[in-house]
């Protein structure tokens, strides 16, 4: 099946640092999706990227969505306290979603 | 606030009992819901698609007799799990997709199930 690899798994930061994280798969997505998903609720979106190459910014996000379309990176620059959680890529297909690992951001004040 | 709804957002049960699980849109009509499945400290996993008015489709894996898909309404879908035992202990998402704003996906806020 479809899947996708996310990395890192997780991240330790100091506050005010940047962070960077990716999502390569095997297969082409027609439409690359951000979350964050805080302790014991569901996905928030945060970025969606539609088109191959697209570069989109929310706030101090930014991801883009690669050439290829197998891939995509999420940026967060100059990290706050309110960041930490569990951020996830996924792909769209159809109206399904494969979703990455997730990446575990931990920021120190 | 919330666009697509789930109740409960927690419930304990004994095994070998049935819950179920709600999921609402709340401002706009979804001929397909998904569900999908999150272990502790785990990705989402896609479990099924649900079809207003007709049949569930799962996925690779999940089995049909044991999680029941009801899409009812253009506006509900609801999960049950029967008979159900401590493995099944998760967290249960929704998600629903308004074809009229572009296609946006919309999760629900989740629920946790313990099987005790």
């Amino acid at each position: 099946g479809q899947q996708l690899n996310q990395s890192p798994q997780s991240m330790f930061i100091q506050e005010g640092e940047d962070v960077s994280m990716n999502c390569t798969s095997s297969s082409i997505f027609n439409t690359w999706l951000w979350y964050k998903q805080d302790p014991g609720e569901g996905p928030v979106l945060l970025i969606a990227l539609y088109k191959a190459g697209e570069l989109t910014s929310n706030g101090r996000l930014t991801a883009q969505f690669g050439i290829t379309r197998k891939d995509s990176f999420l940026n967060i620059s100059a990290s706050i306290p309110s960041d930490v959680g569990i951020y996830f890529c996924a792909g769209q297909y159809a109206q399904k979603l494969v979703f990455g690992q997730g990446t575990r951001l931990t920021i120190n004040p | 606030g919330a666009v697509v709804s789930q109740h409960p957002s927690r419930v304990i049960c004994k095994s070998g009992t049935s819950v179920k699980i709600e999921c609402r849109s709340l401002d706009f009509q979804a001929t397909t819901m998904f569900w999908y499945r999150q272990f502790p400290k785990k990705s989402l996993m896609l479990m099924a698609t649900s079809n207003e008015g007709s049949k569930a489709t799962y996925e690779q894996g999940v089995e049909k007799d044991k999680f029941l898909i009801n899409h009812a309404s253009l506006t509900l879908s609801t999960l049950t799990v029967t008979s159900a035992h401590p493995e099944d202990s998760s967290f249960y998402i929704c998600s629903a997709t308004n074809r009229v704003r572009g296609n946006t996906i919309y999760f629900g806020e989740g629920s946790w199930l313990t099987v005790v």
